[in-house]
């Protein structure tokens, strides 16, 4: 069965620090990754996605992920975080010829001025 | 553009009430999702439809729970007889392209029920 596992519930980081979140899924075949981000009371905003082709991805507001096959994972990460990047980050698996997505439980992000 | 709007954004209910919640997709967005989000997990997919055909409906927890599309558009998620563990935030998705194609789901705000 598919599923994705974000082993951090929360991570703190100071303003201007770097920040990785860990994202590891499992599936047999070749998955449709996605990292969405969710402030309070909101949505989910799409971040960044992979379908194929290069491994490392950019996305919105400077995020970044690469994907590794090897590791089965798709890691998130910014070079410098801001306070407003503070949110709660959700990696998601989807597949073709199915539809749905499985979500991880989230990443809780703290950002210390 | 405009992107997916959902309403209310907030309701309490009373358990035991009937509640019907809307989800607004973008205008030619073909696929349509339902997404239970508990406080604190991640969003668990509820059932999905592709134009008016609700092609899955494993993810709804019972049969108090009732999804349709009529025209293709406007979707509607209905809870009869509420309870306190219905209560979670209630995500509606929508995306341009078929099943079996590489689908981008857009979220909307979600509504936010409390089951009293």
């Amino acid at each position: 069965a598919q599923s994705v596992t974000q082993p951090d519930i929360h991570i703190t980081v100071s303003e201007g620090a770097s920040l990785e979140l860990r994202c590891n899924y499992s599936y047999g075949a070749t998955p449709y990754l996605f990292w969405y981000v969710q402030s309070p009371g909101q949505g989910l905003q799409l971040l960044l996605k992979y379908f194929s082709g290069d491994t490392l991805v950019q996305g919105i507001k400077g995020f970044e992920a690469e994907f590794k096959r090897s590791q089965s994972s798709f890691n998130l990460r910014k070079p410098s975080v801001h306070w407003s990047d503070a949110a709660e980050y959700f990696c998601a698996v989807g597949t073709s010829g199915t539809y749905k997505y499985i979500f991880g439980t989230g990443t809780r992000l703290k950002v210390l001025a | 553009g405009a992107g997916v709007s959902q309403s209310p954004r907030y309701k309490v209910a009373k358990r035991g009430q009937d509640v019907a919640l809307r989800c607004d997709p973008i205008s030619g967005h073909v696929s349509l999702f339902w997404y239970q989000q508990a406080l604190g997990q991640g969003p668990e997919f509820l059932t999905y439809f592709q134009n008016e055909a609700q092609l899955d409906k494993s993810g709804l927890p019972s049969d108090r729970f009732f999804a349709e599309r009529p025209e293709g558009s406007v979707s509607t998620l209905k809870i009869q007889r509420t309870q306190q563990e219905d209560s979670a935030v209630y995500l509606c998705a929508s995306s341009l392209v078929y099943v079996g194609g590489h689908g981008t789901q857009y979220f909307g705000p979600g509504t936010r029920l409390l089951v009293l």
